[in-house]
């Protein structure tokens, strides 16, 4: 069955440690995502990627970074300079063209700093 | 500032009636329209989309409605059923860009 992976999905960090999210996706898409859930404030766009070798900056880029180096695979690393990163992480990809049926979503990792 | 706001966190319905969610937002370039269903610790999942060239889709128990001179769109789910209760999410883009905007959700308990 085609679908997007995330793993792991829980993580504890401690502070001052770097940590990757990984993401991988079998649909052939072209476009992925990663957002971040936090309570009352909805899904906040991080980082996205349109093509494998480009991706662009969200709303809260901030003390994160990605790479697309594949297709299928996004991963996600959080960095020590990320202020607050306890969250829920979504990754998501769509097939690069907007349409009616939008984002196909990971089930998440969550992140806790302890 | 927020584009797509989602006025009401939560309600509460008793199964077998009408749920309303609401969505509002400010940029008059949204076109496409969606709402998603997300059950927690899960990822959210597709439920119904409109385009900004109709003002109604329906899909079995849900139908989406879409006043563009208002900014407003809602979910209607009739009847509501106990594996309703979940958050939804509505989101919003614009042709030509590859993001949806995403309100800050509506939890919906559908009380048996």
């Amino acid at each position: 069955d085609g679908g997007i992976t995330q793993s792991p999905k829980y993580l504890f960090r401690k502070e001052g440690q770097n940590v990757t999210l990984s993401c991988e996706q079998n649909l052939n898409h072209d476009a992925m995502y990663w957002y971040r859930q936090d309570p009352g404030q909805g899904l906040r766009l991080i980082y996205y990627s349109q093509i494998v070798n480009d991706f662009q900056k969200g709303d809260i880029a901030e003390g994160y970074s990605v790479s697309r180096e594949k297709k299928e695979s996004f991963p996600l690393t959080v960095t020590s300079a990320q202020k607050n990163p306890t969250a829920f992480y979504l990754c998501a990809s769509s097939t690069g063209i907007l349409n009616n049926y939008g984002y196909t979503f990971g089930s998440g990792t969550r992140l806790t700093v302890v | 500032d927020q584009q797509v706001k989602q006025n009401s966190p939560s309600l509460s319905v008793q199964e077998g009636r009408i749920s309303i969610l609401n969505c509002d937002y400010t940029n008059s370039m949204f076109d496409y329209f969606l709402w998603y269903k997300k059950y927690p610790a899960e990822g959210p999942t597709f439920l119904i989309s409109i385009s900004s060239i109709k003002d109604k889709n329906e899909d079995g128990r849900f139908t989406v409605f879409l006043n563009k001179s208002a900014k407003h769109l809602s979910l209607h789910i009739v009847p509501s059923q106990p594996g309703d209760s979940a958050v939804y999410f509505c989101a919003a883009s614009t042709s030509g860009t590859y993001k949806y905007i995403f309100g800050t959700g509506t939890r919906l308990k559908v009380l048996a």
